[in-house]
């Protein structure tokens, strides 16, 4: 299984909204309603922010959504703030013979 | 909380062997599945090992696959990475991360701990 297609670097001004894109295919993304996202300030432990496409796990901000079309999925940030530059990593499941494998990762950065 | 402080990282020659330790707080430890993802420098995350709740099923990425040991003593609430003839592409930091099954599979996260493999 290859990593799903993230864009490398996504930016945007503080208040803004961004959206950062994870590719897939018919056998991962489009498949199952299982992609979570990953939230990885450098040198801290990675948090998960999505799970099952569009579920927030509780404490995290509803500044973060997800959402599903075909084989691509999209993790929204609203109302951008300074906290939010981190890398983020999609994943999703792709069958009980198939390991794990994440998204290539992006870079947001807020200007 | 939740909580996950791995150990056992540091600086070893390429072939040498090290043993990384993830103690895990917070949770039922014998009651969940963990894995070992790490992250190569400058690089994404990448999935390592994963082991069942009660230790009876291994899985391994197949570039670690008879290199590398994934194991936990649940009395000790305790996961570990036996690392063996290690490569300098094995230089990474290594997380340990808790699994909550298909739904949400990698729920929580340790620090990590740094393995650099050089001569």
């Amino acid at each position: 299984q290859s990593a799903l297609t993230q864009p490398a670097s996504v930016s945007g001004a503080p208040g803004q909204s961004i959206t950062i894109s994870c590719t897939g295919t018919t056998s991962d993304v489009g498949r199952y309603n299982l992609v979570s996202w990953y939230q990885h300030h450098p040198g801290k432990a990675p948090k998960i922010i999505i799970f099952e496409d569009n579920k927030r796990p509780s404490g995290v901000s509803n500044r973060f959504s997800g959402s599903k079309s075909g084989n691509t999925a999209s993790l929204t940030i609203s109302g951008l703030q300074a906290e939010d530059e981190a890398d983020y990593y999609c994943y999703s499941y792709a069958g009980s013979s198939t390991f794990y494998v994440f998204g290539s990762g992006t870079k947001v950065t807020v200007l | 909380q939740v909580q996950l402080a791995e150990s056992g990282g540091g600086v070893v020659q390429p072939g040498k062997s090290l043993r990384l330790s993830c103690e895990a707080s917070g949770f039922i430890f014998r009651s969940y599945a963990m894995h070992w993802v790490r992250q190569a420098p400058g690089k994404g995350l990448e999935w390592v090992a994963l082991i069942s709740y009660d230790g009876s099923n291994t899985y391994y990425e197949d570039s670690v696959k008879g290199r590398f040991t994934i194991s936990r003593d649940n009395s000790k609430k305790t996961l570990y990475l036996q690392m063996n003839s290690l490569r300098p592409a094995d230089t990474a930091v290594y997380y340990c991360v808790r699994t909550s099954g298909r739904e949400v599979p990698f729920d929580f996260w340790g620090q990590g701990t740094l393995v650099t493999v050089s001569s």
